[in-house]
This record gives structure tokens, C-alpha cells and sequence, in this order.
């Protein structure tokens, strides 16, 4: 069975802090990893990685995919309480039109 | 924001009725998708359309039904709701599979089976 696993479940720091998510998975035939923020309503798109070692960057949030260890980590560097958000891990099967959710990571920033 | 558009947002209704959520989108995307959001689940695929007339199912696909008749438009439809319905759903569409698009997500729709 296809299971991608997100740690910590919750996580609560403070207002300039950096904070390293975590995504690990098994899956048969990956082709990508995703991750999205959610916040009151629908997920967003933050990222997605199909290579190892490859860092994605976008401001102060970084993400990187290990396909040999089978997971992935989300860093946010100074935090900000607008990050505060449900993220989450997502994997991609290759031969099937799905994605397969972690339980994702509620982050709350206090100031 | 991709242009997808959820309705109703919210709905309540009893055991025994029939329901329909209608996902609208205006990206003439391909893929088309429902998903339902639970605490401790995370997001679960109830179906899926990869073109008009041309619908699959997901891993949590039984009590639901789905039709396509137009590119821009993917019903969801309880026959007959039951309180293990009670949930969030979200559609999401995507433009491709083979070119690695990701999936983007409307707003959702909080239904409540009493």
C-alpha cells in the first residue's frame, strides 16, 4: 500500500525561527513529490521535486528530495505568523492519476 | 489562483438525501479530481476524469458517484448521504500528467450529514 508519512504532526515556535518539516514515503513507482500550504481553505502549491539532491527555493521557504532515503524536508527560515499554515506532502504515482496525502504538519508561528 | 470555483461552499442535510457538489473550472484543463479531507487522513481521491465522459475511481470511491459532461464541469453525487460523508471536499484539476503539472485546488465544500 502506497503511504507517505509527515513528521512532526504539530509543531508551535516563534516569530524567527526556522523549522525543518518532514516527509517520508512508500510508494510504488514514484514520479514526483509535492508539497502545498494550506491555510483556511483550499491547499496551495508550493513545490514539486522529481530529483534528488536538488534544492527548490522560493524566498524563504527551500525544499530538497532524497530519493534514495525516500524523503523529503520543507525549511522555513524567519519565520513569519503568515506562515502559519498546514502543510502538506503529497507523492505522485507513476501509471496512476493520483496523488497520495501525508496527514500533514499544522504549524502555528506565535509572534 | 487557478480558476476553479466550488459549489455550494457549505451544505447540511439529513441521512437518505441525495447531494450534488459541482466543481466549475475555467482553466480548460484535462484532469479533473475529488478529494475528501478528514482529520487524520489527510486528503483521500474519490474520483477522478481525464476528459469528458471519461471518469475513474479513487481509493475511497464507494457511496459516490461522478459525471462529466463538459470540460469545465465535474459533478460529485451521494445517492443517498450518510453521516460518514460528513466532510471537506476539494476538487482539484491539473493540465497534464506526463508533464508533470501539479495538481491546484479550489476552496472546498463543508458538507455536514446529519
Amino acid at each position: 500500500e502506497d503511504k507517505v508519512v509527515q513528521s512532526p504532526l504539530s509543531l508551535v515556535v516563534h516569530e524567527g525561527d526556522t523549522v525543518t518539516l518532514n516527509c517520508s514515503y512508500e510508494v510504488t513507482n514514484f514520479r514526483s513529490l509535492l508539497w502545498y500550504k494550506q491555510e483556511k481553505k483550499a491547499p496551495t502549491f508550493l513545490f514539486m521535486l522529481t530529483s534528488s539532491g536538488i534544492e527548490k527555493k522560493s524566498g524563504r521557504l527551500s525544499s530538497i528530495l532524497d530519493k534514495k532515503e525516500l524523503f523529503s524536508i520543507l525549511n522555513i527560515t524567519a519565520t513569519q505568523t503568515g506562515d502559519s499554515a498546514v502543510y502538506l506532502c503529497a507523492v505522485s504515482i507513476q501509471g496512476a492519476q493520483k496523488l497520495v496525502f501525508g496527514q500533514g504538519t499544522r504549524l502555528t508561528i506565535n509572534p | 489562483d487557478a480558476g476553479i470555483t466550488q459549489s455550494p461552499r457549505h451544505k447540511v442535510t439529513e441521512t437518505g438525501t441525495p447531494v450534488t457538489l459541482r466543481c466549475h473550472q475555467t482553466e480548460n484543463h484535462r484532469y479533473m479530481y475529488w478529494y475528501r479531507q478528514d482529520p487524520g487522513h489527510g486528503l483521500r481521491l474519490i474520483h477522478y476524469s481525464y476528459g469528458v465522459k471519461d471518469t475513474d475511481k479513487g481509493e475511497v470511491s464507494d457511496g459516490y458517484s461522478v459525471s462529466r459532461s463538459k470540460t469545465e464541469d465535474f459533478l460529485l453525487t451521494l445517492e443517498s448521504a450518510t453521516s460518514s460523508q460528513t466532510s471537506v471536499y476539494f476538487c482539484a484539476i491539473s493540465e497534464s500528467i506526463g508533464d508533470l503539472q501539479p495538481q491546484h485546488f479550489g476552496d472546498g465544500t463543508r458538507l455536514s450529514i446529519l
